[in-house]
């Protein structure tokens, strides 16, 4: 079954606090992604990572880390959660190599940082 | 500065209309052009994608019409259903991007019976 797992789907921090958002997926897939979706915006690529600590920012990184240390997991931290952080993030994969892949969401993490 | 750029937040059809929804785009490189539907409460999932070596690229009630030279795409949606309000995303790549896909800002499709 080709699915992408997201936990927490939904979670309420205060300012300041360390958040941990986790994605999962079965596709053996190589590249996987960090996006936030915000009204009027769309969705921002935040990071990247081609494989296992291959990892790239992407046009909103600041504030975020990331790590990847099994192919099928990739994991959002937020240090020190700050209000304008509040948002729905969606993990997505995709098969490696050139551009023109398909990718994969999960449901969204939907953040509320009060 | 907005790459990929979505010409209306909103649109509403009644049921059985065409529904047309406008994408244009910066970057003379991207070559890949990919549409994204999304539910609400669900991640978007693709619907339709062209690239740039074709100006057309049909799939059902679907159909993506590309100028190159204009640099915008447009969604056609034929007879138009209940069951396809949803959030479209017109999204953009190129070869040299390193896999990066770059979204617009969405359009919210209603369509009325």
């Amino acid at each position: 079954d080709m699915k992408v797992t997201q936990m927490p789907r939904y979670l309420i921090k205060r300012m300041g606090e360390n958040v941990l958002l986790e994605c999962g997926q079965d596709m053996s897939h190589e590249t996987m992604y960090w996006y936030r979706q915000d009204p009027g915006l769309g969705l921002q690529l935040i990071y990247i990572s081609y494989d296992v600590d291959s990892n790239s920012e992407g046009d909103i990184p600041k504030g975020y880390r990331v790590s990847r240390k099994k192919r099928e997991h990739f994991s959002l931290i937020l240090d020190s959660a700050k209000t304008n952080q509040t948002s729905v993030y969606f993990c997505a994969s995709s098969f490696g190599g050139n551009s023109g892949n398909t990718l994969y969401f999960g449901e969204g993490s939907r953040l509320i940082v009060v | 500065q907005q790459q990929v750029r979505q010409s209306s937040q909103s649109l509403t059809v009644w049921e059985g209309e065409t529904a047309i929804l406008n994408c244009s785009y910066e970057n003379s490189a991207f070559d890949y052009f990919p549409w994204y539907q999304q539910f609400p409460g669900e991640g978007p999932a693709l619907l339709i994608a062209i690239r740039s070596v074709s100006d057309k690229k049909e799939d059902g009630r679907f159909t993506i019409f590309f100028n190159k030279r204009e640099k915008n795409l447009s969604l056609h949606i034929k007879d138009s259903q209940p069951g396809d309000s949803a959030t479209y995303f017109c999204a953009a790549s190129a070869p040299s991007s390193g896999q990066k896909l770059v979204f617009g800002q969405g359009t919210i499709l209603k369509v009325y019976l």
